[in-house]
C-alpha cells in the first residue's frame, strides 16, 4: 500500500501541552502533507514538506521528514482546545496522487 | 472556507440505486479529485480528473465513474449501490499540470451518503 500510517491512533493531552504525531510510509514520495479534519467535515491543509526538505515550521506547527526512515512527524506546540480534531498525513506520488492514512484523533482538554 | 462546494450535503439511497454527487471547484483550479471516507478511516482516493480527462484511479470498481466539465466542476456517479458505499464523499480541487507537482488540495465539506 502507498498509504501513510499515523501513530498514535488517538492522543489526549491538556491545553498548553505539545502534541506529537507520526506518519510512516513505504515508497518514495514527491512530498508529504498534513491535513486536519473537524468532526467528519472537509479536510484543511496545514503544511507541506517536500522530499528534499527536512524540517518546516508554520506558526505553532513543526513538521520533520526523514526520507531514509520513510517517516514524518507533526508537532503542535502549546495546544489549544480548538486543536481538537483528526490529523491526517497525505503522501503524494506521481505528482498528483494523494494517499491518506487513517489519522490521529487529537483531544485537547481545557 | 476553501471555495469548493459539494451537493447535496446528505443523501439516503437504497441498495441497487444509482447516485450522482456534484462538486464545484475553487476558481482557477483545473484538477478535481474524489475521495471516499468511511467512518473512522482516512480518505481513500477514487480518481482524479484533469482538464476533463481521468488522470489516475484508485482501487475502486468501474461502477464508480466521473465527469469533469469545461468549467472544471465535476460529478461522481455510483451505480448499483452497495451497503459498503455508505461514506463521506469528498472532492478536492487543485491547480496542476500532468507533469507538475500539486502542492495543495482544497477540500469541499463532503456529501454524506447512506445506503440502506
Amino acid at each position: 500500500s502507498q498509504q501513510g500510517e499515523e501513530d498514535p491512533q488517538a492522543l489526549s493531552i491538556q491545553e498548553g501541552e505539545n502534541a506529537t504525531m507520526n506518519c510512516s510510509y513505504k515508497t518514495s514520495i514527491n512530498n508529504l502533507q498534513w491535513y486536519r479534519q473537524n468532526s467528519g467535515r472537509g479536510l484543511v491543509h496545514l503544511i507541506l514538506i517536500r522530499s528534499n526538505e527536512r524540517e518546516k515550521h508554520s506558526g505553532r506547527l513543526r513538521v520533520t521528514l526523514d526520507t531514509s526512515k520513510k517517516s514524518s512527524s507533526l508537532l503542535i506546540t502549546a495546544s489549544r482546545a480548538a486543536d481538537t480534531a483528526s490529523y491526517f498525513c497525505a503522501t503524494v506520488y506521481n505528482f498528483n496522487k494523494f494517499y491518506f492514512g487513517s489519522g490521529t484523533k487529537l483531544n485537547v482538554k481545557p | 472556507e476553501t471555495g469548493v462546494t459539494q451537493s447535496p450535503t446528505h443523501l439516503i439511497k437504497t441498495r441497487g440505486q444509482q447516485v450522482t454527487l456534484r462538486c464545484s471547484s475553487q476558481s482557477g483550479h483545473n484538477t478535481v479529485s474524489w475521495y471516499q471516507q468511511a467512518l473512522g478511516q482516512g480518505p481513500q482516493f477514487i480518481f482524479q480528473y484533469y482538464r476533463e480527462e481521468e488522470n489516475g484511479r484508485g482501487n475502486f470498481p468501474p461502477r464508480f465513474s466521473g465527469l469533469q466539465f469545461p468549467n472544471y466542476s465535476s460529478e461522481l456517479n455510483v451505480n448499483a449501490l452497495e451497503l459498503d458505499d455508505s461514506a463521506l464523499y469528498l472532492c478536492a480541487s487543485s491547480l496542476a499540470g500532468l507533469k507538475t507537482f500539486t502542492d495543495t488540495q482544497y477540500f469541499g465539506p463532503g456529501t454524506r451518503l447512506t445506503v440502506l
